[in-house]
């Protein structure tokens, strides 16, 4: 049973406006993920964060930024969204670094 | 080259044939190792999680690490239709601290 929560599912904005993805999770846990996922490739680690009022740029990219005021919730935003965000965001949630990752199910973000 | 490399299929078998998934990655420090199974439209679910070399069973499912060869794999026994899905590799450790994913394989179990 999933115990990370994110919201919107499924999302079709237009170009040029500015949103928010939510993550939640109930776990307790200090590290937190945004990875970017298109079809049939590698996840792509778009930020993490070590805990509260912590948080770093992953691998790939991007125009978005994060926060985390609370342990619990770790938002995405970003600021003018372009077609080339149209993808898969996943958030993730972990006890501490190399222990396994618990994901969300994700919100499939479509611009248009 | 890609730190870990998977054949992203698809891999279709019958139903009650065993399966046997497999990534190689380039980096000798990695030492936590972990198999993630995804079904369309839902976030991966982590399947085993395991620590340096050797073997883990947990029911239909073994992982198996080969550190000298720098390769893993699952195997799936008496694979069910309910298999199906994309199953993706993940590993961590020495200065990566956060698992390097690969890009996963498609598998079709058919009745």
């Amino acid at each position: 049973e999933a115990d990370i929560y994110q919201t919107p599912r499924y999302l079709v904005i237009g170009t040029g406006k500015k949103i928010t993805l939510e993550c939640s999770q109930t776990m307790g846990h200090d590290k937190m993920y945004w990875y970017q996922q298109d079809p049939g490739m590698e996840l792509h680690l778009i930020h993490y964060s070590y805990g509260v009022n912590s948080t770093e740029k992953g691998d790939l990219s991007s125009e978005s930024t994060v926060s985390r005021i609370r342990t619990e919730h770790f938002p995405l935003t970003l600021e003018s969204a372009r077609p080339s965000h149209t993808s898969q965001y996943l958030c993730a949630s972990s006890e501490t670094f190399n222990s396994p990752l618990h994901f969300g199910n994700g919100t499939r973000l479509t611009v248009t | 080259q890609k730190e870990v490399e998977q054949d992203p299929g698809p891999l279709s078998v019958p139903e009650g044939a065993i399966v046997s998934l497999n990534c190689t990655y380039s980096n000798s420090a990695f030492q936590y190792f972990m198999w993630y199974r995804q079904y369309s439209r839902k976030g991966p679910e982590l399947l085993m999680y395991t620590y340096s070399s050797g073997n883990k069973e947990d029911g239909r499912f073994t992982a198996q690490v080969d550190k000298s060869s720098k390769y893993i794999s699952l195997f799936i026994r008496d694979s069910q239709p309910s298999d199906s899905a994309t199953y993706l590799c993940a590993m961590s450790g020495g200065g990566s601290y956060i698992p390097t994913f690969g890009r996963g394989t498609s598998l079709i179990v058919h009745p």
